[in-house]
């Protein structure tokens, strides 16, 4: 199946500073990117939905001012959690949806591995 | 009530044994994926499938839309296969399933 990375796998930073998330489509062009956050023992809960070259679709309850989403290229999505606070720790993966010409039918979606996020 | 209820939510087998999970939906949906979480975190996307049954190595997975169901097999468990199995159907967006976490004893 495609190939979608995440960096960095893992950071820690200080409470108020602002932290930058990469998610690339390595094999295939990427129109929409979701970005999920997990906390432990939880389900996967949809945070936004991005599609490359337009703003992003944010899901209830969360802040857009807060995790700033660009999807400059078909091939990368960015996530910044700014002004980090420890309730933002958790797990954030994001996932691809693969482009087939034509659309229609729905496109499966491939995961990144995840970046895990503690805010101390 | 959640839309994707999965079962069982744990489950525990000795190496070698036939293992089943099953989902149940109650949206109208497009296809299902059926996922799996490593301790780590990172996601694997096992199958995807809107009818029938798809098969890849000892990994099965079997969908009946009329009954809204699916159910994810594993023939001759290993160690290995010990992870978080993920459910989930995709209507107006990708909706999970809470996971059965799997453990295979050796």
């Amino acid at each position: 199946g495609a190939v979608v990375s995440q960096h960095p796998s893992r950071v820690i930073c200080k409470s108020g500073t602002s932290v930058k998330i990469e998610c690339r489509s390595l094999d295939f062009q990427a129109t929409t990117m979701f970005w999920y956050r997990q906390f432990p023992k939880q389900s996967l809960m949809l945070m936004a939905t991005s599609n490359e070259g337009s703003k992003a679709t944010y899901e209830q309850g969360v802040e857009k001012d807060k995790f700033l989403i660009n999807h400059a290229s078909l091939t990368l999505s960015t996530l910044t959690v700014t002004s980090a606070h420890p309730e933002d720790s958790s797990f954030y993966i994001c996932s691809a949806r693969d482009h087939l010409p034509g659309g229609g039918s729905y496109n499966e979606q491939f995961f990144g591995p995840g970046t895990r996020l503690t805010v101390l | 009530k959640n839309e994707v209820e999965q079962s069982p939510q744990n489950l525990t087998a000795q190496e070698g044994e036939f293992i089943t999970i099953n989902c149940s939906y109650s949206v109208g949906i497009s296809a299902l994926h059926w996922l799996q979480q490593h301790p780590g975190g990172g996601i694997v996307s096992l199958f995807m499938l809107s009818s029938g049954k798809k098969k890849h190595g000892r990994l099965i997975a079997t969908i009946n839309i009329q009954e809204k169901h699916s159910s994810l097999h594993i023939t001759a468990s290993h160690p290995r296969d010990s992870a978080v199995y993920i459910c989930a159907v995709i209507g107006e967006k990708l909706t999970f399933g809470t996971g059965t976490r799997l453990t295979i004893i050796p």
